[in-house]
């Protein structure tokens, strides 16, 4: 069973265009972000939702939605795409008050806008 | 400021010890991070350490901290071909009341024969 999906895995689109890409976790945690991977490799954190609440928001374009409908679930939509916004998203989930502070990865979701 | 600094590549011979470094800034961090990628794939952690101790080991793997540098080592003791991936350390950072992770650039591990 796979812990953190998201779907999905690869996304080619026309700059201008809109798109969302989902994540779900079924490890009960209560904290959900997202990352971006550059093709350099770095990778940023742009938002963090607890129980549906956001609470880190990473100075990203308000070009880009995150939405909570439930702490299993956070989904990201890009209005507007640019040719900038190609890069590998990617979906991470963590219990509050855990043991380490860990952060389970998805496998990502690769965009490129043409 | 927040800024996790790694070098970007590092080869060695398999079998060898391969030695990846990682400063970091925030020295109130809690936990210190290595995860692994390798290629097309997300993000695993491969270990983490306390900012109370010193060194941690696990099986290949041995963790250095230097916490009055602010400085991170991952040791992997006899390195095999699967080790090849990006390294990527991290330092956690409280904002809001939450935990988030700050990631460095990634060290891209080459192990030949």
């Amino acid at each position: 069973d796979t812990a953190v999906s998201q779907t999905p895995k690869y996304l080619v689109t026309q700059m201008g265009n809109d798109k969302s890409i989902k994540c779900e976790q079924n490890l009960g945690h209560d904290t959900m972000y997202w990352y971006k991977q550059d093709s350099k490799k770095f990778l940023k954190i742009m938002f963090s939702y607890n129980n549906k609440e956001l609470i880190i928001n990473e100075t990203v374009p308000n070009r880009f939605s995150p939405k909570s409908p439930d702490k299993a679930h956070l989904n990201l939509h890009i209005n507007s795409l640019e040719l900038g916004d190609s890069a590998v998203y990617f979906c991470a989930s963590s219990v509050t008050g855990g043991k380490s502070g860990e952060l389970f990865f998805g496998e990502g979701s690769r965009l490129t806008v043409l | 400021g927040e800024d996790v600094e790694q070098s970007l590549f590092l080869s060695v011979r398999e079998g060898d010890s391969s030695v990846i470094n990682c400063t970091y800034t925030d020295s109130s961090s809690t936990y210190l991070y290595w995860y692994k990628q390798e290629p097309g794939a997300g993000l695993q952690l491969l270990t983490y350490i306390f900012s109370n101790m010193d060194m941690k080991q696990d099986q290949r793997l041995t963790v250095l901290l230097n916490k009055k540098d602010k400085h991170l080592s991952l040791r992997i003791a006899d390195t095999q071909t699967g080790d090849s991936a990006i390294y990527f350390c991290a330092e956690s950072m409280f904002s809001g009341g939450y935990n988030k992770l700050i990631f460095g650039a990634g060290t891209r591990l080459a192990v030949h024969p």
